[in-house]
């Protein structure tokens, strides 16, 4: 089973909506990342969690960590068609020699 | 000004064959990693070398081997080409090994196609 689970695999909204992808971790999360890929580029980096209750926004996209649900989730609000893409959350696991274990990654489809 | 570059970005070959991908970041991070991003959009961790030294190997056939001539190359060479070679690798850096709460910064990818 996956050491990382993301929800929903797949999602397609309205320009102007918001919505919500989550992360949850079966093990202890020692740093939560999220990055957002769009088909032929690399990963950008969007934000990074350490502790637990905090949240990150940047422009129009929040991320907050629950370190007891060892769960974090990235909310959109208004959305775009310039927010497209995979997003992937990774993390530093415990007991994976901090190596950076990612998630299958949510594929957000935007429609004007 | 590209803070992580690889090339190629794209690569087709015929099975067999050995082919190199290389990877250069300018961010003067001390730490660069592989990723392999399989058709099945799963992004999985091969290779990290921090100050040109190896730390993260994980299970990965020996025909994959990994060079890294100064901390600001990580080169990944491949022998021997086989046709579930073909996925995507990512190459990425951060300042500090992982586990320090390092932001890994992520290059274009390079995508491997073998015939």
């Amino acid at each position: 089973s996956q050491e990382l689970e993301q929800s929903p695999q797949s999602l397609i909204v309205q320009e102007g909506k918001n919505l919500t992808i989550n992360c949850t971790s079966s093990k202890t999360l020692y740093g939560l990342y999220w990055y957002k890929q769009k088909y032929g580029e690399g990963l950008i980096f969007l934000m990074m969690l350490q502790k637990g209750g905090e949240e990150k926004s940047h422009e129009k996209i929040t991320a907050k960590l629950d370190e007891k649900k060892q769960q974090s989730s990235l909310h959109i609000t208004a959305s775009q068609p310039s927010h497209a893409g995979i997003y992937l959350c990774g993390a530093e696991l415990t007991g994976s020699n901090y190596k950076l274990t990612f998630g299958k990654g949510t594929l957000l489809t935007v429609n004007p | 000004d590209t803070a992580v570059s690889q090339t190629p970005k794209y690569l087709v070959t015929q099975m067999g064959n050995d082919k190199s991908i290389k990877c250069e970041q300018n961010l003067g991070h001390d730490t660069m990693y592989w990723y392999k991003q399989d058709s099945k959009k799963f992004l999985k961790i091969m290779f990290s070398y921090n100050n040109k030294e190896l730390i993260i190997n994980e299970t990965v056939p020996n025909r994959f081997s990994p060079k890294s001539p100064d901390k600001a190359h990580l080169n990944l060479h491949i022998n021997s080409l086989e046709l579930g070679d073909s996925a995507v690798y990512f190459c990425a850096s951060s300042q500090g090994g992982p586990g320090n709460g390092e932001t890994q910064y992520f290059g274009p990818g390079t995508r491997l196609l073998v015939l």
